[in-house]
């Protein structure tokens, strides 16, 4: 099983509907991020979490929010989607010692017609 | 001026020959620097993590780090077709701070 999991892998919806993307893991990590990935543009964060108390913009979060459910558990929404949101989605963790290393999930497909 | 600079390639290399990829970075205290893989539509994969000038191997990668020159570097010897991937390059820009800053990537290809 992945130690990082990400629902749905795949999502196609239209503008202006509310998606909710889901990320859960089993590595015990405190730190948790959301990425979305373009083509040219990299990786850009969108938010982050270092525990459940606390939750950070990275730096693209406008028209994003997030939710640490849990530990294990943190969901980034789209309240309202439009087109340009359209991407590749990581969620990624990673732990306190001094690697910094980040672990990523296998990704969501999202396009927004 | 991009933070985390690399050329996005193609760059091609025959198979069993040395792949090089470079990458700088603007900001002078970082701390961190990490090597990933990616293939075409699937997630980042660590393959080398560096954190002290000069150069640390791991099977038949290395990696060189010049924190004077802000410069890290990835070499891949023997290529293999299997190494045909996307590497990016990231580096953790604040000390105490675990954000990751991403360069674009260079698309390798290797030439069997």
């Amino acid at each position: 099983d992945a130690d990082v999991t990400q629902t749905p892998r795949n999502r196609i919806t239209k503008t202006g509907k509310r998606i909710m993307l889901e990320c859960s893991q089993t590595k015990g990590h405190d730190r948790m991020y959301w990425y979305r990935q373009d083509p040219g543009l990299g990786l850009r964060l969108i938010y982050y979490s270092f525990d459940v108390k606390d939750i950070n913009k990275g730096e693209i979060s406008d028209g994003y929010s997030v939710s640490r459910q849990a530990q294990a558990k943190f969901s980034l929404s789209l309240e309202s989607a439009i087109p340009n949101q359209t991407a590749l989605y990581f969620c990624a963790t990673s732990d306190r010692t001094a690697i910094r290393a980040q672990h990523f999930g296998d990704g969501t497909r999202l396009s927004i017609l | 001026q991009k933070e985390v600079e690399q050329n996005s390639g193609p760059l091609s290399v025959p198979e069993g020959a040395i792949a090089s990829l470079n990458c700088t970075y603007s900001d002078r205290v970082s701390q961190s620097f990490f090597w990933y893989r990616q293939y075409s539509g699937k997630s980042p994969e660590l393959i080398m993590s560096i954190y002290s000038n000069g150069d640390k191997e791991d099977g038949r990668f290395t990696a060189q780090l010049n924190k004077a020159s802000q410069y890290v570097s990835l070499l891949i010897r023997d290529s293999q077709p299997s190494d045909s991937a996307t590497y990016l390059c990231a580096v953790s820009s604040n000390f105490g701070n675990e954000k990751l800053t991403f360069g674009t990537g260079t698309r390798l290809t290797i030439i069997p």
